[in-house]
């Protein structure tokens, strides 16, 4: 079954300091990997997704994707980190064989200033 | 704005009534997926129809239900209410067809039982 791991609940970083927020997966196949935003009070927002061939992903607001076979991690990096950034982050996968998307259990980002 | 319509935003009701939620996908989107979000669980996958057609099931309660209307249009609808219920309920749509199609997720509606 196809599944992804957050492993940090929180990452604190001080504004202006790169940051990772860290996910690693298991797929049979091709992995469809996602990550996703969501802010107090609302929906998820998309991030990036994963491209077949592309170890590092660009997506919206800054924020990218480095994606490791060897290492089954797809972790979300930006290189200056804002207070505005602070929310919780959600990586997920898409199950080739029943359309499942199935998601981390998040972790919540603090930029402090 | 990600296209995707729920309402009501809030519903308060008590123990042991029905309520039912609606969900307007974005335009061209023939998959709609719901999703249950409580403090200590998580996104809990519930339900997913493509076209009208149930595609996946996930840990949805058997008092819990849904479906798709020809227009692509969704609802959940929730019976026999209990206090555990209480949680934001997310639908979220997709094109469906292609695999690293992304999800599109609306603002949810705050669901309290009291």
């Amino acid at each position: 079954a196809q599944s992804v791991a957050q492993p940090e609940d929180q990452v604190n970083v001080a504004e202006g300091n790169p940051l990772t927020v860290k996910c690693t997966y298991s797929v049979s196949g091709n992995p469809y990997l996602f990550w996703y935003v969501q802010y107090p009070n609302r929906g998820l927002q998309f991030l990036l997704k994963y491209i077949t061939g592309d170890n590092l992903v660009k997506g919206s607001y800054g924020f990218e994707a480095e994606f490791n076979k060897s290492q089954t991690s797809f972790h979300l990096k930006k290189p200056s980190a804002l207070v505005s950034d602070s929310a919780l982050y959600f990586c997920a996968v898409r199950d080739s064989g029943t359309y499942k998307y199935i998601f981390g259990t998040g972790t919540r980002l603090k930029v402090l200033a | 704005d990600s296209g995707v319509t729920q309402t009501p935003k809030h519903l308060i009701t008590a123990t042991g009534q029905r309520v039912t939620l609606r969900c307007s996908p974005r335009s061209g989107d023939l998959s709609v997926y719901w999703y249950q979000q409580s403090l200590d669980q998580g996104l809990q996958f519930l339900i997913q129809y493509y076209n009208g057609e149930e595609r996946a099931k996930g840990n949805i309660l058997e008092r819990f239900s849904a479906q798709q209307f020809p227009d692509l249009h969704s609802e959940l609808n929730l019976s026999s209410l209990e206090l555990g219920d209480s949680a934001l309920y997310f639908c979220a749509s997709s094109t469906g067809g292609v695999l690293n199609s992304p999800l599109h997720f609306g603002n949810g509606t705050r669901l309290t039982v009291t």
